[in-house]
């Protein structure tokens, strides 16, 4: 499985965007990234997914770099309730349906 | 409509007991899945359905852990002889297996306490 590297924890501000990156150097062509978040005492959540062009929807984008080797989930203006733990996933959709392979995650504080 | 189900939410057993628990997918997803989560861990895979056949077991740690899907719908991770190292939340979810569009949905998952 390919690997992702992301932050331990990360701290903002209510109202102010968020920047969570995540770095995939060894990243195949197939290889779609997905977030994940898992919110306090609750399951994990789909966030967003990409290839290779930027994606935008009601909860947050994803940038990708040009050469794919890292990624950053944005969200544009973030409340209480975006404290989570959020993950960063490879998945290769040539194999079809497929385990998820969670790392640690980015642990995401925020600030009243 | 109604999200992926687990029950119970909460499961205390004693060492060497015998423990079900149970998963209710979204209707109509074909795919399903568990995962189980240790304190302060991101969830690990054990076992993928797809319809009523193990896909991929891997993940099980033991041959004390088994899970079956019968009707392709409903399943039920057993384990068998408890110990205090399966305490943890166990995670289960399903998906439409519709290639782009694979989501997976999880449940809240049971919390399992072996004493």
């Amino acid at each position: 499985d390919a690997k992702t590297t992301q932050p331990n924890s990360m701290e903002s501000n209510e109202e102010e965007p968020v920047h969570l990156p995540c770095n995939h150097s060894t990243i195949s062509g197939t290889d779609y990234i997905h977030w994940y978040r898992q919110l306090p005492s609750q399951g994990p959540e789909y966030v967003i997914h990409g290839l290779t062009s930027n994606v935008n929807n009601r909860m947050a984008s994803l940038a990708i770099a040009e050469d794919r080797k890292s990624s950053t989930l944005i969200l544009h203006r973030a409340t209480l309730r975006d404290a989570a733990v959020y993950y960063c996933i490879l998945l290769d959709r040539v194999q079809g349906a497929q385990k998820l392979v969670f790392g640690q995650g980015t642990r995401l504080t925020i600030n009243p | 409509g109604a999200g992926v189900s687990q029950t119970p939410s909460n499961k205390v057993t004693e060492k060497g007991k015998y423990v079900e628990l149970r998963c209710d997918p979204i209707s109509g997803h074909t795919a399903l899945y568990w995962y189980r989560q240790s304190l302060g861990q991101g969830p690990e895979f054990l076992i993928y359905f797809q319809g009523t056949g193990a896909a991929d077991d891997s993940g099980l740690p033991n041959d004390r852990f088994f899970a079956v899907r019968p009707e392709g719908s409903v399943s039920t991770l057993k384990i068998q002889r408890t110990e205090r190292g399966d305490s943890a939340v166990y995670l289960c979810a399903s998906s439409a297996d519709r290639g782009l569009e694979e989501t997976q949905y999880f449940g809240p998952g049971t919390r399992l306490l072996v004493l």
